[in-house]
This record gives C-alpha cells, structure tokens and sequence, in this order.
C-alpha cells in the first residue's frame, strides 16, 4: 500500500523567502513521486518527479525536491519565493506496476507575502 | 508537451438530469485515461482508472451505475454523471498517461453545480 503526508495545510513566506514544503511517504514498492501545482479552478501542472537515478530533482519554476530514503521524504524547496507561485501544491506517490495510479498527499496551500 | 482538454469547464443543471463531461488528449494516445473528482479545499480522489476498449475500474465506493466511463478511443473518454443530484456537484478532472510512461497528464478540470 502507498499512502502520502504532506505536513502542514498552510505554508505562508515572504517574497523573496525560501519555500519548503514538506511530504513524507510510504510505499511498499520503489516509489514515483511528484509534485504538481494547482492554481484556483485549474488541473494539475507537473513541477517535477522523480523515478530512478538522480534524488536531487530539478523542476520549472526554480523548484527541486530530493527524495530521501532514508527518511521516506520527498521535499519541495525553492530558494527564493515570488509572488506568482503562490498556489495548492500536491506531492503524490506511484510506482511501478501500479497501473499509473497516483496517490496524492491532502495538499499545502502555499500564501507569498509582498 | 502533452496537452489534455476537457469540456465543459463548468456546467450547471437541474437534479435528476445527467451530465456528461469530455477528456480528450489532444497530441498523444492515451492508453490510460484517470477520473478524479475534487472538493474545495480537498485533495484529488479517484474514481476510476479506465484503458482504451476496456471497461472502467472503479475505485472502492464509486458507484459505477451513477459514474459512468467510457474510452471508446485513445484520445476521448467521457464521464457521465446520472441523475445528477446536488451532492455530486464538485470539480471533476481528468488526466491520461500513455504506455510505458509514468507520468500523468492533467485536464483543466470541469466544474459541476447541480441545483
């Protein structure tokens, strides 16, 4: 079974501020993870995954997230907030022989302050 | 990149009515199309997973005589919400990924208000 935390509902910065949103999982296969962004009344934009290789992953936006085994973590970072990423943020997990199927954490708001 | 269109974005009807929302991907086959329906301030749900000629899967608590799916080919799957009643007015999004791939592509979603 896969399943998926995201701490904290609410993440508010300031411009200019480092973002970390945090997701922690759990899975019983070698995990997929993502990070989508929404904004209000749209779908869903990939920021970035990751599957095999490299665990620091690189995104649009100026995100990345480094998957850590160790700590069952897949947190979303981004050095220097702007007003436009303010948004809903989901981290999900798959993995292979899972039919495609995401399991998707409860989501962070994110606020920017100016 | 792969783009997913769905329409409408929003409809609004009467209870009792059925609605039928489309997905399309529009520059790729999607062997596998995703139906998740989402409340405000929630996280996304699936409803059901469906492939190209084959019926839906639903996930546990999905009623599939009330959600109907079809995929009747590699670029349209629709979803046809009947006897709608105002509990099922929610944000519907589609996604679809293709063979071999892990990665899902989302629609814009479609808003439901049932009066």
């Amino acid at each position: 079974a896969q399943s998926v935390t995201q701490l904290g509902s609410h993440v508010s910065v300031s411009e200019g501020a480092l973002v970390l949103l945090r997701c922690n999982y759990s899975s019983s296969v070698p995990p997929y993870l993502f990070w989508y962004v929404q904004y209000p009344n749209q779908g869903l934009q990939l920021l970035l995954k990751y599957t095999t290789g490299a665990t620091l992953v690189k995104g649009i936006n100026g995100f990345e997230a480094e998957f850590k085994k160790s700590e069952t973590s897949f947190h979303l970072t981004k050095p220097s907030a702007h007003m436009s990423d303010a948004a809903e943020y989901f981290c999900a997990v798959s993995g292979p022989n899972q039919g495609g199927k995401l399991i998707f954490g409860q989501g962070t708001e994110l606020s920017v302050k100016p | 990149g792969a783009v997913v269109s769905q329409h409408p974005s929003w409809v609004i009807c009467k209870s009792g009515t059925s609605v039928k929302i489309e997905c399309r991907s529009l520059d790729f086959q999607a062997t596998t199309m995703f139906w998740y329906r989402q409340f405000p301030k929630q996280s996304l749900m699936l409803m059901a997973t469906s492939n190209e000629g084959s019926k839906a899967t639903y996930e546990q608590g999905v009623e599939k005589d009330k959600f109907l799916i079809n995929h009747a080919s590699l670029t349209l799957s629709t979803l046809t919400v009947t006897s709608a009643h105002p509990e099922d007015s929610s944000f519907y999004i589609c996604s679809a990924s293709f063979e071999g791939d892990n990665e899902q592509f989302f629609g814009p979603g479609t808003r439901l208000t049932v009066l």
